[in-house]
């Protein structure tokens, strides 16, 4: 089946520091790729919608300039969170559509962001 | 503001059981849900997924039911076992802003299968 890879899956970072997170798709090409933030116990928050070769659409109260999100090619995103603090500790999930729209969602397997 | 909730926190089930987890959504418009399975520690895994213009669909172990009317969605696993224990979601697939898709997630169901 297909498959979305995230990479790392779990980072620890100075304060201050600026960490780049990559979601792919391995089997398949979307142009869609979804970012989202989950807090422990919380449910998934939709933070963007990243589509390949334009701007990310990003959600009310997500701040563009912290959070940089970069969908260059069919099959790779990037979420770089910028000068990070110990609050954007987070687990962070991307999920990826199917160019050819089968309707499925692939997740993948998150990454666990720790601020210092 | 549109929202795909849930009822239950939490739900705690025999082993051999029929668990039914429910879900609650408010944007009329919405077209596309799914169920997600969320082991700790790991993204979301697909369990099932239905179309606005069906009321009912079935898979291996598991029926989704959608009542279009008053905006409720469930998921029912049969015969429950250890290994369904997780976080179950739903999740609304519409057009945001822009005419971008957007996936909603609701708030989670945490089950608990005893054996």
């Amino acid at each position: 089946g297909a498959v979305v890879s995230q990479h790392p899956s779990r980072v620890i970072c100075k304060s201050g520091t600026s960490v780049k997170i990559e979601c792919r798709s391995l089997d398949f090409q979307a142009t869609t790729m979804f970012w989202y933030r989950q807090f422990p116990k919380k449910s998934l928050m939709l933070m963007a919608t990243s589509n390949e070769g334009s701007k990310a659409t990003y959600e009310q109260g997500v701040e563009k300039d912290k959070f940089l999100i970069n969908h260059a090619s069919l099959t790779l995103s990037t979420l770089t969170v910028t000068s990070a603090h110990p609050e954007d500790s987070s687990f962070y999930i991307c999920s990826a559509r199917d160019r050819l729209y089968t309707g499925e969602l692939f997740f993948g397997e998150g990454s666990r962001l720790t601020v210092l | 503001g549109e929202s795909v909730g849930l009822h239950l926190p939490t739900l705690s089930v025999q082993e051999g059981d029929n668990s039914i987890i429910n879900c609650a959504y408010s944007n009329s418009a919405s077209d596309y849900f799914i169920w997600y399975k969320q082991e700790s520690g790991k993204g979301p895994q697909f369990i099932i997924d239905i179309r606005s213009n069906m009321d009912k669909r079935q898979g291996q172990r598991v029926t989704v039911l959608l009542n279009k009317t008053v905006k409720h969605l469930s998921l029912q696993i049969a015969a429950t076992q250890p290994g369904d224990s997780a976080v179950y979601f739903c999740a609304d697939l519409s057009l945001g802003q822009g005419g971008s898709e957007k996936l909603v997630f609701g708030k989670g169901t945490k089950l608990t299968v005893n054996p």
